[in-house]
């Protein structure tokens, strides 16, 4: 069964960094999403990730999608209070799977 | 142009009863899914419809069914309810055959509590 896996699950930083979110998977998936969630909200597409090497970039949001490696990022630039979010990945197998979700806390 | 709009917001119900929620997708758009979102099983897959047809299901039990009507528009149903089925139920919609070839577009969600 495929299995999603995001770390960390939980990260709190400071204004103005970078950091960096993961999503491993466990099948030779190539197709992969990436979501926001704000507390008590529904979700928000943000990236498509369609084949080995894709990488789409939003504002201070970044993602890359490596097939080979089964590994997806999600880098932060610069952070800022209104990325402070859940952030979900999920493959799509026969089936989306999701991830359990980053919960990040940007700290003023 | 309109969003994703489900109903009805939100909704308490009693283990035994059976529950219909509704999604009605932005215009144009055939394809619509669903998803379950509880605090202990995440985030799940429920059921994928294009043009009136199920797609694809989930791994949840034949309580929970859907369909799909000619103007798009989609409901669920839930019968037998039990606690575990205390969830925000997804919706969302895509204009393309594939919905996981672009984007999707989500509604705000139905929270659904079960007494």
């Amino acid at each position: 069964e495929l299995k999603v896996e995001q770390n960390p699950l939980f990260l709190s930083m400071q204004e103005g960094k970078n950091y960096t979110i993961y999503c491993n998977y466990s099948t030779t998936s190539d197709r992969l999403y990436w979501y926001r969630q704000d507390p008590g909200k529904s979700l928000e597409s943000l990236f498509v990730l369609l084949s080995n090497g894709a990488v789409k970039q939003e504002g201070r949001l970044m993602a890359s999608l490596d097939t080979k490696a089964r590994l997806s990022t999600l880098h932060i630039t610069a952070a800022v209070h209104d990325l402070s979010a859940t952030y979900f990945c999920a493959v799509l197998d026969d089936k989306i799977i999701f991830g359990k979700g980053t919960r990040l806390h940007i700290l003023p | 142009k309109a969003g994703v709009t489900q109903t009805p917001r939100y909704l308490i119900k009693t283990r035994g009863q059976q529950v219909t929620l509704s999604c009605s997708p932005i215009s144009g758009h055939r394809s619509v899914s669903w998803y379950q979102q509880t605090p202990g099983q995440g985030l799940q897959f429920l059921f994928e419809y294009f043009s009136e047809t199920q797609r694809n299901k989930g791994n949840f039990p034949g309580r929970f069914s859907g369909r799909q009507f000619s103007n798009s528009r989609s409901e669920m149903n839930v019968s037998t309810l039990e606690l575990g089925d205390s969830a925000l139920y997804l919706c969302a919609s895509s204009p393309w055959f594939d919905p996981y070839s672009y984007e999707q577009y989500f509604g705000p969600g139905t929270r659904l509590t079960v007494t």
